[in-house]
């Protein structure tokens, strides 16, 4: 069965500083992993995802996100935070040889300090 | 406007009277699928469909119905609904194939009391 993991239930950052949402995930085939993002009494957008090819995916307001095989992780990160980031974070994946099921971490909030 | 379309937005209903959420995609989407989303446990898949008339069960389905007689239309109906359904549920949509992402409607936050 295939899982994912987001480690932290709240990040807060301040304004400007570097912030990085925690994911990990576990497969069986080869995963395609997802962020969205959910703001208040909204439904989920979508961010980025990874396919294949470069472990560094860049995505929609500058979010990015990075791929490790070997520690099966999925980090979010954006240089420079702000206010407007504040929103509740989704890591997902799928894998080849699932019924196609997306599968979603418990969620992050990130709280950016002005 | 590419959407997915939820109605209604919000509901409170009492236990075991039937209700349906409807869910609407105009973008010609093969794939659609319910969640739940509730606090500390993410969005937990309830059903899905892969095309017209053909659905399957995903994590959550117990107390929960789903068809697909139309590409672009799949309700979520509750045939006895009971307070532990009370959660908020969003409908979603995609292409055919694993790397594509999903859409999501804006959400029914149901309260069965």
């Amino acid at each position: 069965a295939q899982s994912v993991a987001q480690p932290e239930d709240q990040v807060n950052v301040a304004e400007g500083n570097p912030l990085t949402v925690k994911c990990t995930y576990s497969v069986s085939g080869n995963p395609y992993l997802f962020w969205y993002v959910q703001y208040p009494n909204r439904g989920l957008q979508f961010l980025l995802k990874y396919i294949t090819g470069d472990n560094l995916v860049k995505g929609s307001y500058g979010f990015e996100a990075e791929f490790n095989k070997s520690q099966t992780s999925f980090h979010l990160k954006k240089p420079s935070a702000l206010v407007s980031d504040s929103a509740l974070y989704f890591c997902a994946v799928r894998a080849s040889g699932s019924a196609r099921q997306l599968t979603f971490g418990s969620g992050t909030q990130l709280t950016v300090l002005p | 406007e590419a959407q997915v379309t939820q109605n209604p937005r919000y509901l409170i209903t009492v236990t075991g009277k039937k209700l349906t959420v409807t869910c609407s995609q105009n973008m010609n989407h093969e794939y659609m699928s319910w969640y739940r989303q509730d606090p500390g446990l993410g969005l937990r898949q309830i059903y899905y469909s892969m095309n017209v008339e053909v659905t399957d069960k995903g994590d959550v389905p117990e107390g929960y119905k789903v068809s697909r007689k139309e590409k672009r239309n799949f309700p979520l109906i509750l045939e006895s609904p009971s307070p532990n359904q009370t959660s908020l549920y969003f409908c979603a949509s995609s292409m055919e194939g694993l790397n594509t992402e999903a859409f999501f409607g804006q959400g029914t936050r149901l309260t069965v009391v």
